[in-house]
């Protein structure tokens, strides 16, 4: 009954292959989001999705590529993998995604941690 | 800008109290948030103060916001060996929720 889940937890590759995370929650929210977390533990958002729409698009090299089937999953996927996207990346998900004066608390999936060598 | 700043390290013992301290850039942020991120885990939201707020308390949790200088504080009362793990403090820029961290504060805990 997990309520953000992420697979696969680790993953190992080399450079220059590609390679997706996958991502569903069941909170029944709209919103889904990618961050990256490096090796000094800095979190950085990548992408956000409200109703399978891209809303944030950070400044990421364009071999991310977020998909989003429906409003539950929010997959990421990675072309030619480089040694510096070795980091762990986490899903998130909200119940909104514009403030209007609401708190949407973000709630994040466990991680996947990607190692390029 | 968007820019975060905690401190990086605090050190307590058992039984005092810790506080952890930020301050963010964005005047206009609604909410501002506390996450813990024990190893190897995933970021757990703890508590979130509304910017009209000076004070939250949540049992051992206790939420500060000076929004005059731009300061945010967690205070962890009776800090546990539990409580060990890296503190985010985060700001919400723009109109799409878009959660801005700080660097995280290592918090151990010791006998």
């Amino acid at each position: 009954d997990t309520a953000v889940s992420q697979t696969p937890k680790y993953l190992v590759t080399q450079m220059g292959n590609d390679k997706s995370i996958k991502c569903e929650q069941n909170l029944g929210h709209d919103t889904m989001y990618w961050y990256k977390q490096d090796s000094k533990k800095f979190l950085k958002i990548m992408f956000s999705y409200n109703n399978k729409e891209l809303i944030i698009n950070e400044t990421v090299p364009n071999r991310f590529s977020p998909k989003s089937p429906d409003k539950a999953h929010l997959n990421l996927h990675i072309n030619s993998l480089e040694l510096g996207d070795s980091a762990v990346y986490f899903c998130a998900s909200s119940q909104g995604s514009t403030g209007q004066g609401l708190s949407y608390e973000q709630y994040f999936g466990p991680g996947t941690r990607l190692t390029v060598t | 800008g968007e820019d975060v700043e905690q401190s990086l390290f605090l050190s307590v013992r058992e039984g005092d109290s810790s506080v952890i301290n930020c301050t963010y850039t964005d005047s206009s942020s609604t909410y501002l948030y506390w996450y813990k991120q024990e190893p190897g885990a995933g970021l757990q939201l703890l508590t979130y103060i509304f910017s009209n707020m000076d004070m939250k308390q949540d049992q051992r949790l206790t939420v500060l916001l000076n929004k005059k200088d731009k300061h945010l504080s967690l205070r962890i009362a009776d800090t546990q060996t539990g409580d060990s793990a890296i503190y985010f403090c985060a700001e919400t820029l723009g109109g799409y929720n878009k959660l801005i961290f700080g660097a995280g504060t290592r918090l151990a805990v010791h006998p």
